[in-house]
């Protein structure tokens, strides 16, 4: 069964500091790998998303994520953070052609001045 | 306007009530889910329906009951509240004739508490 480990439930990083997010997942196979922000009060979007090629992705919002098999991880980056970064960040592993997608618990991201 | 659409957003209920949430879409997508999120828990999946006629229990349906009207509804049911099911209920869709497999696209969410 496929899985996914958020270690860091919670962070606090300054403003303009760089941000490194942690995920490790558990699948058989290649999986399809996820990042996806939820603002407070609000639904989840997609950052960004690997299924195959380059390792290094970029998605939205100046985010970044590097997929390294050899770790089972897929951690999120950001150089500098902004204080509109403050959210709850979910790390998702999918299965290829099955359609169900499975959660990390999620890491509360406080952005501090 | 927002193409997954929940209602209501916010619900207050008691123990023993029948309550229903509605999810739309407008994505034209075959997939949709109901997941609930709570703290520390993440989303679990309660339900996924492939098709109108395909619907599937997930990692936590009791409880829980499902409909699919139509492609584009998708409706949860708690046909006896409890406490315990007070959570942030998200209706999830996805395509992957889009070419972006098992991407999903997330309403906004129903905030539901059972006193």
């Amino acid at each position: 069964a496929q899985s996914v480990t958020q270690p860091d439930i919670h962070i606090t990083v300054s403003e303009g500091a760089s941000l490194e997010l942690r995920c490790n997942y558990s699948y058989g196979a290649t999986p399809y790998l996820f990042w996806y922000v939820q603002s407070p009060g609000q639904g989840l979007q997609l950052l960004l998303k690997y299924f195959s090629g380059d390792t290094l992705v970029q998605g939205i919002k100046g985010f970044e994520a590097e997929f390294k098999r050899s770790q089972s991880s897929f951690n999120l980056r950001k150089p500098s953070v902004h204080w509109s970064d403050a959210a709850e960040y979910f790390c998702a592993v999918g299965s290829r052609g099955y359609q169900k997608v499975t959660f990390g618990i999620g890491t509360k991201l406080q952005v501090i001045p | 306007d927002a193409d997954v659409t929940q209602t209501p957003r916010n619900r207050i209920t008691k123990t023993g009530k029948r309550i229903m949430l509605e999810c739309s879409q407008t994505k034209g997508h075959d997939r949709m889910y109901w997941y609930r999120q709570d703290p520390g828990l993440g989303l679990r999946l309660i339900y996924y329906s492939f098709d109108v006629k395909d619907i599937n229990k997930g990692e936590i349906s009791d409880g829980y009951s499902v409909s699919r009207q139509a492609q584009a509804k998708f409706s949860l049911s708690l046909e006896s509240a409890i406490p315990n099911q007070t959570a942030l209920y998200f209706c999830a869709t996805s395509d992957p004739r889009q070419g972006a497999y098992n991407e999903q696209f997330f309403g906004p969410g129903t905030r539901l508490t059972v006193l």
